[in-house]
């Protein structure tokens, strides 16, 4: 069954240090999402991509935080210098083009900033 | 703009019992309605979509409604197992952007 992949699945890091999360959506999905989880919350939009371009990128900090995806197949979120409020959860989703039909999320990745 | 409410925040309920999860939204407006299961610590799992122009989809034990003139869906879960126990969140197509509900905590007691 296809299904959308991340890694790493938990990544902890000091204050300060580089740290990068990879999904790689199902295949044929145009239409590809970065959330930030805090627990207890519902998911907060970070970046939208339709194929490499950024639909939305309008929450997403971007002093400390970036995301690709180059050749509109898997994405690449970075955040540098990691800060400790930056500790949650990390959800890739995606879904066909034209963006209103079924999303799949992948496991996620927990991020703990020490 | 589009703000989507989960009430309660948190369900108790014993095994066997039938229960209804609520999720309302403000603009009636949307393309569809999605909902979805989260276990502690994992992703989010895709259970129902529901397209503005349907009334209802089932999946096994679950059925979602959908009114869009009043606002509300609901997710109805039938003869309930300690293995429902989970989050569930629901998230509208508005606008083609994804407005999430906090959720519902659900546990069921063996």
């Amino acid at each position: 069954e296809a299904e959308v992949a991340q890694s790493p699945r938990y990544k902890i890091t000091e204050k300060s240090q580089a740290v990068a999360f990879w999904c790689d959506p199902i295949s044929g999905h145009a239409t590809l999402y970065w959330y930030r989880q805090i627990l207890g919350q519902g998911p907060e939009l970070l970046v939208q991509f339709q194929d490499e371009s950024v639909v939305d990128d309008s929450q997403l900090p971007k002093d400390r935080f970036s995301a690709e995806r180059l050749k509109g197949v898997d994405s690449t979120l970075k955040i540098q210098p990691a800060e400790l409020g930056d500790s949650a959860m990390y959800l890739c989703a995606s879904r066909l083009a034209g963006g209103t039909g079924e999303l799949f999320f992948g496991e996620g990745s927990r991020l703990t900033v020490l | 703009k589009q703000e989507v409410t989960q009430i309660p925040a948190a369900l108790s309920v014993p095994e066997g019992e039938n229960l209804v999860l609520n999720c309302s939204f403000t603009d009636s407006a949307i393309y569809n309605l999605q909902w979805f299961r989260q276990d502690p610590g994992k992703g989010l799992t895709s259970l129902l979509l529901i397209q503005s122009s349907q009334r209802e989809q089932t999946s096994g034990r679950l059925n979602a409604s959908l009114d869009k003139s009043s606002g509300r869906s609901t997710l109805y879960i039938a003869a309930s197992q300690p293995g429902d126990s989970a989050t569930y969140l629901c998230a509208v197509d508005s606008n083609y952007q994804l407005i999430w509900g906090a959720g519902t905590k659900l546990i069921i007691k063996p």
